[in-house]
């Protein structure tokens, strides 16, 4: 059965550092996604991207937010200068023609 | 005003029992919606969509109300891996809005 990939599973930095995290999305998907979800806390959007573009983003998804599909399997968030509130899961997430989405495992970003 | 909201329970239930988690949207515009399961520290597990006509896949019936914008998961005959916490998710635009999510724990 096809899945949501996500790389890495954990990913520790310091504060003020950029990472990337990446996800492989189902491969015969349009839209994909972005959420985050602060321990204990609820899943958050984060951003929509679809043909290439954000589709739409949430508050929380500011200038130190981007996201990137460079080929055409991998898609990828960056935050350029983390802070510590950005320690959180963040789920990547894709759908096909219908709504019903699927989420990757999730990586654990660590901000120190 | 929340754009969607549950009860966080806790609900502890033995092995059988039916239990019934509740879930309701602010926005009446809103066009699908979701039961996700998710267990600890896991991503979301799509368990079923939810139709105006109701649905049912096992065990489990979704029901939506769309004029009184509620939304709700029975499950029956509950097993012991049926313990996780199950989160509503209601989709507008191109926006998912999720629940804080009910935690269900299934006692032996």
């Amino acid at each position: 059965e096809p899945e949501v990939t996500q790389t890495p599973s954990h990913q520790v930095t310091q504060m003020g550092q950029e990472v990337i995290l990446r996800c492989v999305p189902i491969s015969n998907h349009l839209y994909f996604y972005w959420y985050r979800q602060i321990l204990g806390q609820k899943v958050e959007f984060l951003v929509s991207f679809y043909n290439n573009e954000i589709s739409e983003k949430s508050e929380i998804f500011d200038d130190q937010f981007s996201v990137e599909r460079p080929d055409g399997s991998n898609f990828t968030l960056k935050i350029r200068s983390t802070k510590l509130e950005d320690s959180a899961m963040y789920f990547c997430a894709s759908r096909g023609q219908g709504k019903a989405q699927y989420f990757g495992p999730g990586t654990r970003l660590t901000v120190t | 005003r929340k754009e969607v909201e549950q009860d966080p329970g806790p609900f502890n239930v033995p092995e059988g029992a039916t239990v019934a988690f509740n879930c309701t949207y602010s926005n009446s515009a809103s066009q699908s919606f979701f039961w996700y399961r998710q267990d600890c520290r896991k991503e979301p597990k799509l368990l079923m969509s939810v139709y105006s006509s109701g649905n049912e896949d096992g065990r489990f019936t979704a029901q939506l109300n769309r004029a009184s914008q509620y939304i709700s998961l029975l499950i029956r005959d509950s097993k012991l891996s049926d313990s996780a916490t199950y989160l509503c998710v209601v989709n507008s635009g191109n926006q998912f809005y999720f629940g804080t999510g009910t935690s269900l724990t299934v006692i032996p």
